[in-house]
């Protein structure tokens, strides 16, 4: 059965904080891995994720994958309350068209 | 904006109710998706459409009927709700065909059933 894990379920910080959000997954069919930002409205696309080891940057964000240890991890550096959200992580696409989601961690940051 | 759109954004319907989910994209995608989120749990697939044919349908109640007429649209057709029915509705559409590709998510629609 698939299955995604995705830890801390929550976190709260203060701006300037770094964080590390935890992916760990299961699952059958397994092409890329997708993070998404999801505030009081749909999920937006942060990173996409194939090859293990490549780091992923974007601003203040960064993303890499284990393939190996079928982990991922999502770094926030330099954190603002801008970041307050609910990050979810999605492996799957290979095979079929379903990704799996997590439940997502949700991160606050205090000012 | 991510180029997806739903109508309407909120829904508010009776069990014995008839109504419909809109979705659009402007993306040139060819791949269309429904997904369900409920409160405190994952995002749940519901069904996948390439190039206008259904693809997956993840053991859906026959309650909910998908409509997709052609690649830029997407339709939820709902009926005889439950409550338990209420949830966000989540439109997304990707490129060709939607193995391995980002998928773009729509606003959402929330529907609440009395």
């Amino acid at each position: 059965e698939d299955k995604v894990v995705q830890s801390p379920l929550s976190l709260v910080v203060h701006e300037g904080d770094t964080v590390t959000l935890n992916c760990s997954y299961e699952v059958t069919n397994f092409r890329s891995l997708l993070w998404y930002k999801q505030e009081k409205k749909a999920p937006t696309f942060l990173f996409m994720l194939t090859s293990s080891g490549i780091e992923k940057k974007s601003g203040r964000l960064s993303s890499i994958l284990d393939k190996k240890e079928l982990f991922s991890i999502l770094n926030i550096t330099a954190t603002q309350t801008g970041d307050s959200a609910i990050y979810l992580c999605a492996p799957g696409g290979g095979g079929t068209y379903k990704y799996i989601f997590g439940t997502g961690t949700r991160l606050k940051v205090l000012a | 904006e991510t180029g997806v759109t739903q109508t309407p954004r909120h829904l508010v319907m009776g069990m014995t109710n008839k109504k419909s989910l809109k979705c659009e994209q402007h993306l040139g995608h060819n791949a269309m998706y429904w997904y369900k989120q409920s409160a405190k749990k994952p995002l749940e697939l519901m069904f996948v459409y390439s190039l206008e044919e259904r693809v997956e349908n993840n053991s859906v109640p026959s309650r909910f009927s998908p409509e997709c007429p052609n690649s830029s649209h997407l339709f939820l057709h709902l009926h005889t709700l439950q409550p338990e029915d209420s949830a966000l509705y989540l439109c997304a559409s990707s490129q060709d065909g939607g193995r391995g590709d980002t998928q773009y998510f729509g606003p959402g629609t929330r529907l609440t059933v009395l």
